[in-house]
């Protein structure tokens, strides 16, 4: 069975914190991505990675950053946490479109950060 | 990015029909989907059109796809207390799997 696993499911830090969201796959796909759901404004892609040691930003990219050392794992990281950071946090992992193929991208279970 | 409209909510009776409707923006996309997300869960791809299509069905669920008014809908026969979640339509625009979402519509199904 195919997962997609979020470390945390939810998490309290504190303003200023450097905070680290962690995503592993199990599924060996290239592609792995990092939303935020907000009510009312559905998924935002904050950043994604094509390959090992590579990341391009979304569409909100702002006070975030990524990490991929490994082809299974991608870290979200808040490098000073701010009250407007609250929100549930989605990892999704897919591999790469072939041609007219449709593929799949799957969804860890989402962690919920608040930040106090 | 994109901007994908649908309504935020929906109640509908156990046993009817759910229709869930959305727009979107690029007619460039090659697949539009729609996604469930279960309460204290992830999503789950629930089913998809290829952009060729104008319907698609899958046991209970019918896709209609009207490219000319970039309007897609989800149709959910018989419905049931298991159906309620929020289900969101996406638009795949450079076609590299980078989804834009719509806001997400909260089914609710009453007895």
């Amino acid at each position: 069975d195919v997962k997609v696993t979020q470390s945390s499911r939810y998490l309290v830090k504190r303003t200023g914190e450097k905070v680290f969201l962690e995503c592993v796959q199990d599924m060996d796909h290239e592609n792995m991505f990092w939303y935020r759901q907000d009510p009312g404004l559905g998924l935002r892609l904050i950043y994604f990675s094509y390959d090992v040691k590579m990341k391009e930003k979304g569409d909100i990219p702002e006070g975030y950053s990524v990490s991929r050392e490994k082809k299974e794992r991608f870290s979200l990281i808040l490098e000073s946490a701010s009250t407007n950071q609250t929100s549930m946090y989605l990892c999704a992992s897919s591999p790469p479109l072939t041609g007219t193929m449709n593929t799949e991208a799957f969804f860890g279970q989402g962690t919920r950060l608040t930040v106090v | 990015g994109e901007d994908v409209e649908q309504s935020l909510f929906l109640s509908v009776r156990e046993g009817d029909s759910s229709v869930i409707n959305c727009t979107y923006t690029d007619s460039s996309s090659t697949y539009l989907y729609w996604y469930k997300q279960e309460p204290g869960a992830g999503l789950q791809l629930l089913t998809y059109i290829f952009s060729n299509m104008d319907m698609k069905q899958d046991q209970r669920l019918t896709v209609l796809l009207n490219k000319k008014d970039k309007h897609l809908s989800l149709r959910i026969a018989d419905t049931q207390t298991g159906d309620s979640a929020i289900y969101f339509c996406a638009e795949d625009p450079y076609n590299d799997y980078k989804l834009s979402f719509g806001a997400g519509t909260t089914v609710t199904v009453r007895a």
